[in-house]
């Protein structure tokens, strides 16, 4: 069965520059949470999207946004990029928001040099 | 503050050695707690979702239950294969977002 795709797998960056993280829910999936994981931390809540729309925000910098786009795949973008930023992004799928399965992609991990 | 809290933070077992998991809430308006398994480098998969105190659900070697201010994961007879990192989460009020604890290593020896 398909899965949530995340990708890239891995990026390495240097302090300042930018990112985009790209999440492809599973078919028919319209709702995509995007999370971040420290090392040895817990997956944090960043943003959520339901039909394309924002639909919940959590402790999401200004220097990143997101957006889910008409295919329902959705986009991680990170600007003025800093050493704390070195995690583990996944990105969650669902049928609808109030789903109990929430399926995490392998998440990508960036380091920031 | 609501919460989500779990212990012990590290959990190592002999092989067959039964043992339980803990995750204690204190949000208000819950509307499910769930537990996902997470092996390294891997995201989180969905185990169990419980959402009212005395129900409990079964998968495998797995027992999860619920009261009202905390869930215990119950490990029967655990295999090697159990080794991984379990994480408690949990859904609330208006929002439809999952708040996870800091989850609990598990390492189970042969």
């Amino acid at each position: 069965a398909a899965g949530v795709i995340q990708s890239p797998r891995h990026l390495i960056k240097e302090k300042r520059e930018t990112a985009t993280l790209k999440c492809y829910p599973i078919p028919r999936h319209d709702t995509v949470y995007w999370y971040q994981q420290g090392p040895g931390q817990d997956p944090q809540f960043l943003i959520s999207f339901y039909e394309k729309m924002q639909s919940d925000k959590g402790s999401i910098p200004d220097r990143f946004s997101a957006q889910q786009f008409s295919d329902y795949h959705s986009e991680l973008n990170m600007s003025s990029l800093e050493l704390g930023d070195s995690a583990l992004y996944f990105c969650a799928s669902s049928n609808g928001q109030l789903n109990e399965k929430l399926f995490f992609g392998s998440g990508t991990q960036l380091s920031v040099l | 503050e609501d919460q989500v809290t779990q212990s012990p933070e590290a959990l190592r077992l002999q092989e067959g050695e039964s043992s339980s998991l803990n995750c204690s809430y204190t949000v208000s308006g819950l509307r499910g707690l769930f537990w996902y398994r997470q092996d390294p480098g891997k995201g989180p998969e969905f185990l169990f979702t419980l959402y009212s105190a005395g129900e409990e659900k079964e998968k495998e070697r797995l027992k999860a239950t619920l009261t009202k201010k905390e869930s215990f994961l119950h490990i029967t007879a655990p295999k090697p294969e159990d080794s991984a990192t379990y994480l408690c989460a949990v859904r609330w009020g208006n929002t439809d977002k999952l708040i996870f604890g800091t989850g609990t290593r598990l390492q189970v020896f042969p």
